[in-house]
């Protein structure tokens, strides 16, 4: 089983509608990463959350990292096609010590049509 | 500032073959990761490089694979003997510091195709 769990696995939505990814561990998360791929291409940085309840916007993309530090969402306000590829949480489950060692979800497919 | 850059982008080895894949970090950047990603799967952490030193190769497979980060010249994945377990995309990331994930930037990649 994957120690990051991402959910739903593929999304397909309309343009101009919201949508949210989870991102779940069943281990204290240190530091919890969103990350963009595009297919066929590298990882782009979306945010970074460390601490319990913290909240990041950029543009319109929000992310959240709850209390407990064990779960994380993306919400995606008003989708457009530019938003579509994969989105992957990656996270340092290793008590802040494993320095290069991400974990990653298994990534979920967003598709926006127009 | 050009950025991590991967070659080749795809590469196709038979069975048995050797494979090399390379990353040069962005200039400036001492410390180098490889992730593999395979079919369904989510991205893995292979090894942890900085410069002449592996700092961390928890993440590699015990036999065939080995990888260098040379005083000059990019970082070299090697992959001997190659098996059709092995394709999948290949990336590298770099960075300053390994401890500033913000500015950790990745490479597009290379898929490695083992027929």
């Amino acid at each position: 089983s994957q120690e990051l769990e991402q959910s739903p696995q593929s999304l397909i939505v309309q343009e101009g509608k919201n949508l949210t990814i989870n991102c779940t561990s069943s281990k204290t998360l240190y530091g919890l990463y969103w990350y963009k791929q595009k297919y066929g291409e590298g990882l782009i940085f979306l945010m970074m959350l460390q601490k319990g309840g913290e909240e990041k916007s950029h543009e319109k993309i929000t992310a959240k990292l709850d209390e407990k530090k064990q779960q994380s969402s993306l919400h995606i306000t008003a989708s457009q096609p530019s938003h579509a590829g994969i989105y992957l949480c990656g996270a340092d489950i290793g008590g802040g010590t494993s320095y290069g060692k991400l974990t990653f979800g298994q990534g979920t497919i967003l598709t926006v049509h127009p | 500032n050009a950025g991590v850059m991967q070659n080749p982008r795809h590469l196709v080895r038979r069975r048995g073959q050797e494979a090399r894949l390379r990353c040069s970090p962005m200039k400036g950047h001492s410390h180098v990761y490889w992730y593999r990603q395979l079919p369904e799967e989510g991205l893995k952490f292979m090894v942890y490089l900085q410069k002449e030193n592996i700092i961390d190769e928890s993440g590699m497979p015990k036999e065939r694979f080995s990888a260098e980060f040379p005083k000059e010249g990019p970082s070299i994945l090697r992959i001997q003997q190659v098996v059709r377990g092995d394709s999948a995309a290949y990336f590298c990331a770099s960075s300053p510091d390994v401890r500033d994930i913000e500015n950790w930037f990745f490479g597009s990649g290379t898929q490695l195709s083992v027929l």
